[in-house]
């Protein structure tokens, strides 16, 4: 498996712009998480869903930010617009959970996202 | 207080030596732990998990989990350069499919 597949690897946009990140979980995983981290705050949870489900979006800063997984093979976490304060290391990670006993999450190599 | 708590260092050993990184949590529900170890502009990537009181040993790293005390840690031994990274701690509940993490230790070992 190639593990968690994130796209692109790199973004850089303007103010106001949209962005879109894309991820692939590993195969067989049921749990996908976005994450997004910088030094001031660390690795922040952003939103986790379950069997394509949302389960806990309270780590969305704000309107701007809204994420769908369609299926379990794709999710998507856009900005729009974004902001210089959006610029960040985002992560996407999967996991399992089976029978209550969750796995630990592979993560993705991260989009570097700089908003100019 | 957050969930879980971490030194956030920086910690500095020689190299040979042991490292001690050390985690807290404040949910007594939590049932499994996770250390994650993070190279600078790289992803994090798991490196012991434990579920049971006591010692988990996997070469030269040892979790150590103490329910009671709400306590998990890692200690590395015979640390090398190559251990320099951020040490983040995950704490999971039952039935939750989302961890918690740390901040990080930040962990330089000098040659």
């Amino acid at each position: 498996d190639a593990g968690v597949i994130q796209s692109p690897r790199h973004e850089v946009t303007e103010m106001g712009q949209e962005v879109t990140l894309r991820c692939k979980p590993i195969s067989g995983h049921n749990s996908l998480f976005w994450y997004r981290q910088t030094m001031m705050r660390g690795l922040e949870l952003l939103i986790y869903f379950n069997n394509n489900v949302p389960i806990d979006d309270s780590g969305m800063p704000e309107d701007r930010f809204s994420a769908k997984m369609p299926n379990a093979s794709f999710s998507t976490l856009k900005i729009q617009p974004s902001e210089p304060r959006d610029s960040a290391v985002y992560f996407c990670a999967s996991s399992l959970l089976w029978q209550g006993l969750g796995t630990e999450a592979f993560f993705g190599q991260g989009t570097r996202l700089t908003v100019v | 207080q957050k969930e879980v708590e971490q030194n956030s260092g920086p910690l500095s050993v020689p190299e040979g030596a042991i490292a001690s990184l050390n985690c807290t949590y404040s949910d007594r529900g939590s049932q499994s732990f996770f250390w994650y170890r993070q190279y600078s502009g790289k992803s994090p990537e798991l490196i012991m998990f434990i579920y049971s009181n006591g010692d988990k040993e996997d070469g030269r790293f040892t979790a150590q989990l103490n329910k009671a005390s709400q306590y998990v840690s890692l200690l590395i031994r015979d640390s090398q350069p190559s251990d320099s990274a951020t040490y983040l701690c995950a704490v999971k509940r039952p039935n939750a499919g989302k961890s918690t993490f740390g901040d990080g230790t930040t962990l330089t070992v000098k040659p």
